[in-house]
Protein backbone atom coordinates (compact mmCIF):
# COMPACT_ATOMS: atom_id res chain seq x y z
CA UNK A 1 0.00 0.00 0.00
CA UNK A 2 1.33 3.35 -1.21
CA UNK A 3 2.06 6.05 1.66
CA UNK A 4 1.66 9.32 1.84
CA UNK A 5 3.09 11.48 -0.78
CA UNK A 6 3.95 15.13 -1.17
CA UNK A 7 5.29 17.04 -4.31
CA UNK A 8 7.47 18.95 -4.61
CA UNK A 9 10.05 17.94 -2.04
CA UNK A 10 11.83 21.18 -2.08
CA UNK A 11 10.64 24.37 -3.49
CA UNK A 12 13.00 27.60 -3.30
CA UNK A 13 11.18 30.46 -4.04
CA UNK A 14 11.59 34.23 -3.94
CA UNK A 15 9.86 36.61 -1.42
CA UNK A 16 6.16 37.74 -3.13
CA UNK A 17 6.05 34.42 -4.99
CA UNK A 18 3.08 31.69 -5.26
CA UNK A 19 3.89 28.37 -4.12
CA UNK A 20 1.38 25.40 -4.10
CA UNK A 21 2.20 22.06 -1.92
CA UNK A 22 0.27 18.83 -3.18
CA UNK A 23 -0.25 15.84 -0.46
CA UNK A 24 -1.54 12.36 -1.53
CA UNK A 25 -3.13 10.81 1.32
CA UNK A 26 -2.95 7.26 1.73
CA UNK A 27 -5.60 5.89 -0.62
CA UNK A 28 -8.65 5.45 2.12
CA UNK A 29 -7.76 7.58 4.47
CA UNK A 30 -10.89 10.68 4.88
CA UNK A 31 -8.99 12.41 7.10
CA UNK A 32 -5.85 14.62 5.88
CA UNK A 33 -3.96 16.83 8.14
CA UNK A 34 -0.81 19.56 7.36
CA UNK A 35 2.03 20.43 9.69
CA UNK A 36 4.66 23.03 9.99
CA UNK A 37 8.24 22.95 10.87
CA UNK A 38 9.99 25.77 10.98
CA UNK A 39 13.63 26.02 11.52
CA UNK A 40 15.06 24.50 14.75
CA UNK A 41 11.23 24.67 16.24
CA UNK A 42 8.42 21.75 16.96
CA UNK A 43 6.23 20.47 14.47
CA UNK A 44 3.01 22.26 14.69
CA UNK A 45 -0.57 21.57 13.68
CA UNK A 46 -2.07 23.79 10.32
CA UNK A 47 -4.96 22.37 9.59
CA UNK A 48 -7.31 18.98 9.36
CA UNK A 49 -10.05 18.24 6.49
CA UNK A 50 -12.53 15.18 6.97
CA UNK A 51 -12.93 14.08 3.04
CA UNK A 52 -13.13 17.58 1.15
CA UNK A 53 -14.76 19.36 4.31
CA UNK A 54 -12.41 21.93 6.84
CA UNK A 55 -12.74 20.35 10.28
CA UNK A 56 -10.29 22.32 11.63
CA UNK A 57 -7.97 25.21 10.15
CA UNK A 58 -7.08 27.11 13.47
CA UNK A 59 -3.21 26.54 13.09
CA UNK A 60 -3.21 28.50 9.24
CA UNK A 61 -0.90 31.40 10.52
CA UNK A 62 -2.50 33.76 8.12
CA UNK A 63 -4.93 34.76 4.86
CA UNK A 64 -2.08 34.04 3.01
CA UNK A 65 -2.31 30.49 3.36
CA UNK A 66 -5.16 27.91 1.62
CA UNK A 67 -5.68 24.94 1.46
CA UNK A 68 -7.93 22.65 -0.29
CA UNK A 69 -9.25 19.44 -1.34
CA UNK A 70 -11.69 18.84 -3.78
CA UNK A 71 -13.20 15.28 -4.30
CA UNK A 72 -11.91 14.40 -0.98
CA UNK A 73 -8.72 13.00 -2.28
CA UNK A 74 -5.75 14.97 -2.56
CA UNK A 75 -4.94 18.34 -0.84
CA UNK A 76 -3.11 21.37 -1.82
CA UNK A 77 -1.30 23.83 -0.09
CA UNK A 78 -0.49 27.10 -1.72
CA UNK A 79 1.08 30.30 0.08
CA UNK A 80 0.53 33.68 -1.63
CA UNK A 81 2.37 35.85 -1.34
CA UNK A 82 4.96 33.98 0.55
CA UNK A 83 6.85 35.67 3.06
CA UNK A 84 10.39 35.11 4.86
CA UNK A 85 9.03 33.49 7.66
CA UNK A 86 7.25 30.81 6.10
CA UNK A 87 10.12 28.89 5.45
CA UNK A 88 9.84 25.49 6.61
CA UNK A 89 9.23 21.25 5.99
CA UNK A 90 5.52 21.44 5.50
CA UNK A 91 4.09 17.84 6.49
CA UNK A 92 0.70 15.63 5.43
CA UNK A 93 -0.53 13.05 7.15
CA UNK A 94 -3.52 10.70 6.58
CA UNK A 95 -5.22 8.74 9.03
CA UNK A 96 -8.52 6.30 8.98
CA UNK A 97 -10.65 7.60 11.42
CA UNK A 98 -10.35 10.10 13.71
CA UNK A 99 -8.51 8.71 16.41
CA UNK A 100 -6.63 6.87 14.11
CA UNK A 101 -2.75 6.92 13.97
CA UNK A 102 -2.13 9.77 11.37
CA UNK A 103 0.79 9.03 8.58
CA UNK A 104 3.13 11.26 7.58
CA UNK A 105 4.44 12.20 4.42
CA UNK A 106 8.20 12.84 3.42
CA UNK A 107 7.59 16.69 3.87
CA UNK A 108 8.30 19.24 1.33
CA UNK A 109 10.93 21.67 2.19
CA UNK A 110 9.82 25.25 1.73
CA UNK A 111 12.93 28.35 1.42
CA UNK A 112 11.58 31.93 0.76
CA UNK A 113 14.32 33.97 -0.04
CA UNK B 1 -3.23 23.42 27.91
CA UNK B 2 -1.63 20.48 25.98
CA UNK B 3 1.83 20.27 25.64
CA UNK B 4 5.24 18.04 25.38
CA UNK B 5 8.56 18.25 26.04
CA UNK B 6 11.36 16.72 25.01
CA UNK B 7 13.97 18.38 27.16
CA UNK B 8 17.27 16.83 25.29
CA UNK B 9 18.09 18.64 22.10
CA UNK B 10 20.59 16.24 21.29
CA UNK B 11 22.24 13.08 22.66
CA UNK B 12 25.56 11.38 20.56
CA UNK B 13 26.26 7.48 22.06
CA UNK B 14 28.65 5.12 21.14
CA UNK B 15 27.16 2.50 18.80
CA UNK B 16 26.16 -0.41 21.09
CA UNK B 17 25.22 1.89 24.12
CA UNK B 18 21.78 1.94 25.70
CA UNK B 19 20.35 5.16 25.55
CA UNK B 20 16.91 6.90 26.59
CA UNK B 21 14.78 9.81 25.11
CA UNK B 22 13.05 11.63 28.01
CA UNK B 23 9.44 12.89 26.80
CA UNK B 24 7.18 14.69 29.28
CA UNK B 25 3.58 15.53 28.59
CA UNK B 26 0.69 17.16 29.66
CA UNK B 27 -3.12 17.38 29.36
CA UNK B 28 -6.14 18.10 31.33
CA UNK B 29 -7.69 15.29 28.97
CA UNK B 30 -8.64 11.77 30.51
CA UNK B 31 -8.15 10.30 27.00
CA UNK B 32 -5.23 10.60 24.95
CA UNK B 33 -2.97 9.70 23.09
CA UNK B 34 1.13 8.99 23.11
CA UNK B 35 2.85 8.92 20.22
CA UNK B 36 6.69 8.26 19.01
CA UNK B 37 7.74 9.02 15.48
CA UNK B 38 11.75 8.55 14.23
CA UNK B 39 12.72 11.60 11.86
CA UNK B 40 15.45 9.98 9.43
CA UNK B 41 17.93 12.14 7.81
CA UNK B 42 15.96 11.47 4.25
CA UNK B 43 13.40 13.28 6.00
CA UNK B 44 10.21 11.63 6.44
CA UNK B 45 7.99 11.22 10.02
CA UNK B 46 8.02 7.02 10.44
CA UNK B 47 5.33 6.14 13.00
CA UNK B 48 6.96 3.68 15.66
CA UNK B 49 4.40 3.30 18.72
CA UNK B 50 1.06 4.98 19.69
CA UNK B 51 -0.40 4.47 23.53
CA UNK B 52 -3.70 5.12 24.89
CA UNK B 53 -3.99 6.38 28.49
CA UNK B 54 -5.99 3.64 29.33
CA UNK B 55 -2.54 1.27 28.77
CA UNK B 56 0.45 1.77 31.16
CA UNK B 57 1.95 -1.59 30.14
CA UNK B 58 5.11 -1.07 28.81
CA UNK B 59 6.13 -2.31 25.43
CA UNK B 60 9.44 -3.76 24.07
CA UNK B 61 9.53 -4.18 20.24
CA UNK B 62 13.25 -5.62 19.12
CA UNK B 63 15.56 -2.97 20.28
CA UNK B 64 13.22 -0.57 21.26
CA UNK B 65 10.97 -0.27 24.63
CA UNK B 66 8.65 2.29 25.87
CA UNK B 67 7.63 3.27 29.49
CA UNK B 68 4.42 5.15 29.85
CA UNK B 69 4.38 6.45 33.22
CA UNK B 70 0.83 8.31 34.45
CA UNK B 71 2.28 9.40 37.33
CA UNK B 72 4.98 10.89 36.06
CA UNK B 73 3.31 12.36 32.71
CA UNK B 74 6.00 10.62 31.15
CA UNK B 75 6.68 8.29 28.08
CA UNK B 76 10.05 8.00 27.35
CA UNK B 77 11.61 5.28 24.41
CA UNK B 78 14.72 3.35 25.58
CA UNK B 79 16.83 1.97 22.07
CA UNK B 80 18.92 -1.02 23.50
CA UNK B 81 22.19 -1.69 21.60
CA UNK B 82 22.12 1.15 19.52
CA UNK B 83 23.04 0.88 15.93
CA UNK B 84 24.16 3.88 13.61
CA UNK B 85 21.08 3.16 11.30
CA UNK B 86 19.01 4.18 14.53
CA UNK B 87 20.72 8.08 13.82
CA UNK B 88 17.62 10.26 13.62
CA UNK B 89 15.58 13.18 15.02
CA UNK B 90 12.96 11.44 17.61
CA UNK B 91 9.59 13.21 17.75
CA UNK B 92 7.15 12.41 21.12
CA UNK B 93 3.61 13.92 20.28
CA UNK B 94 0.12 13.98 22.23
CA UNK B 95 -3.10 13.48 20.73
CA UNK B 96 -5.84 14.83 22.31
CA UNK B 97 -8.78 17.08 21.85
CA UNK B 98 -8.03 20.40 22.48
CA UNK B 99 -11.14 23.10 22.02
CA UNK B 100 -13.14 20.86 19.86
CA UNK B 101 -10.10 19.59 17.17
CA UNK B 102 -8.19 16.63 17.56
CA UNK B 103 -4.74 17.39 16.42
CA UNK B 104 -0.95 15.95 17.56
CA UNK B 105 1.30 18.34 19.70
CA UNK B 106 4.88 17.35 19.39
CA UNK B 107 7.40 18.46 21.24
CA UNK B 108 10.69 20.02 20.11
CA UNK B 109 12.58 16.14 19.05
CA UNK B 110 15.65 14.95 20.12
CA UNK B 111 18.40 14.55 17.87
CA UNK B 112 20.19 11.11 18.31
CA UNK B 113 23.64 10.46 16.80
CA UNK B 114 24.72 7.22 16.98
CA UNK B 115 28.71 7.01 16.41
CA UNK B 116 30.86 3.75 15.48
Amino acid sequence: EAGVTQFPSHSVIEKGQTVTLRCDPISGHDNLYWYRRVMGKEIKFLLHFVKESKQDESGMPNNRFLAERTGGTYSTLKVQPAELEDSGVYFCASSQNLQGTQYFGPGTRLTVL
Amino acid sequence: AQKVTQAQTEISVVEKEDVTLDCVYETRDTTYYLFWYKQPPSGELVFLIRRNSFDEQNEISGRYSWNFQKSTSSFNFTITASQVVDSAVYFCALWAVIQGAQKLVFGQGTRLTINP
